[in-house]
C-alpha cells in the first residue's frame, strides 16, 4: 500500500532564512509526487509535481524539490523563506501501482510552516 | 483563473441526517474526487469519479456515501445518515485527465456533526 511521512509536524523558521520540509514516501510503483500547499481558509493549492525526467524540479513562489529514488524522498526546498510562505505543507504520492489508477493521491500528515520577523 | 468551487463552506447537523455537498468542478475536466480531512489527521481520498460513474473508492467510502453528477457542472457527496465520526473538511478536486495532471481542489466543506 502505498503510504507518505512527513517527519516533521510543525517547523519554524526566520524570515529569510532558508527551508527544507521532509517527505519520505513508500509506492509500489514509479510513483507520481505532490506538494500542496494550503493556507488558512483555502483550499489546496499545487506547489510542484513530479513524473518523470529532471529530478529536481522547480514550483511556484520559488520552491523546489528533489525526488531521490534511492531514498524514496522528495524534500520541498526554499532558499529564502517570505512571512507569507507561513501555511500547512502536504506531500502526496499518486500514479499506477499495479497498472491502474485513477488519480488517487495519498497525503501525508502534513507540516506546518511558522515564520519569523 | 478558472477555480473548484465548494458549497456550503460549513455545515452544522444533527446525527442521523442526510447531507449534501456540492461542487463545481473546472468546466473541461473530466475527473472528479472527494477527500476528507478529520481535524489533526491527514487528508484521505474517498472516491474518484469519471464518465459518470465510480472509478475507484476507498474502505472509507462505505454505503452511507453516493456521488453524483446531476448536470454538467455540479458533483455531489452525500451522506445518507451523518455519524459522529463524519465530521471532517470535505474536499473536492477535479482534474483533466487521471494521472498525470494535477488534480485542482476547492476550499473545503467544514461538516460538524453533533
Amino acid at each position: 500500500a502505498q503510504s507518505v511521512t512527513q517527519p516533521d509536524i510543525h517547523i519554524t523558521v526566520s524570515e529569510g532564512a532558508s527551508l527544507e520540509l521532509r517527505c519520505n514516501y513508500s509506492y509500489g510503483a514509479t510513483p507520481y509526487l505532490f506538494w500542496y500547499v494550503q493556507s488558512p481558509g483555502q483550499g489546496l493549492q499545487l506547489l510542484l509535481k513530479y513524473f518523470s525526467g529532471d529530478t529536481l524540479v522547480q514550483g511556484i513562489k520559488g520552491f523546489e524539490a528533489e525526488f531521490k529514488r534511492s531514498q524514496s524522498s522528495f524534500n520541498l526546498r526554499k532558499p529564502s523563506v517570505h512571512w507569507s510562505d507561513a501555511a500547512e505543507y502536504f506531500c502526496a504520492v499518486g500514479g499506477q501501482a499495479g497498472g491502474t489508477s485513477y488519480g488517487k493521491l495519498t497525503f501525508g500528515q502534513g507540516t506546518i510552516l511558522t515564520v519569523h520577523p | 483563473e478558472p477555480e473548484v468551487t465548494q458549497t456550503p463552506s460549513h455545515q452544522v447537523t444533527q446525527m442521523g441526517q442526510e447531507v449534501i455537498l456540492r461542487c463545481v468542478p473546472i468546466s473541461n475536466h473530466l475527473y472528479f474526487y472527494w477527500y476528507r480531512q478529520i481535524l489533526g489527521q491527514k487528508v484521505e481520498f474517498l472516491v474518484s469519479f469519471y464518465n459518470n460513474e465510480i472509478s475507484e473508492k476507498s474502505e472509507i467510502f462505505d454505503d452511507q456515501f453516493s456521488v453524483e453528477r446531476p448536470d454538467g457542472s455540479n458533483f455531489t457527496l452525500k451522506i445518507r445518515s451523518t455519524k459522529l465520526e463524519d465530521s471532517a473538511m470535505y474536499f473536492c478536486a477535479s482534474s483533466a485527465t487521471s494521472t498525470q495532471e494535477t488534480q485542482y481542489f476547492g476550499p473545503g466543506t467544514r461538516l460538524l456533526v453533533l
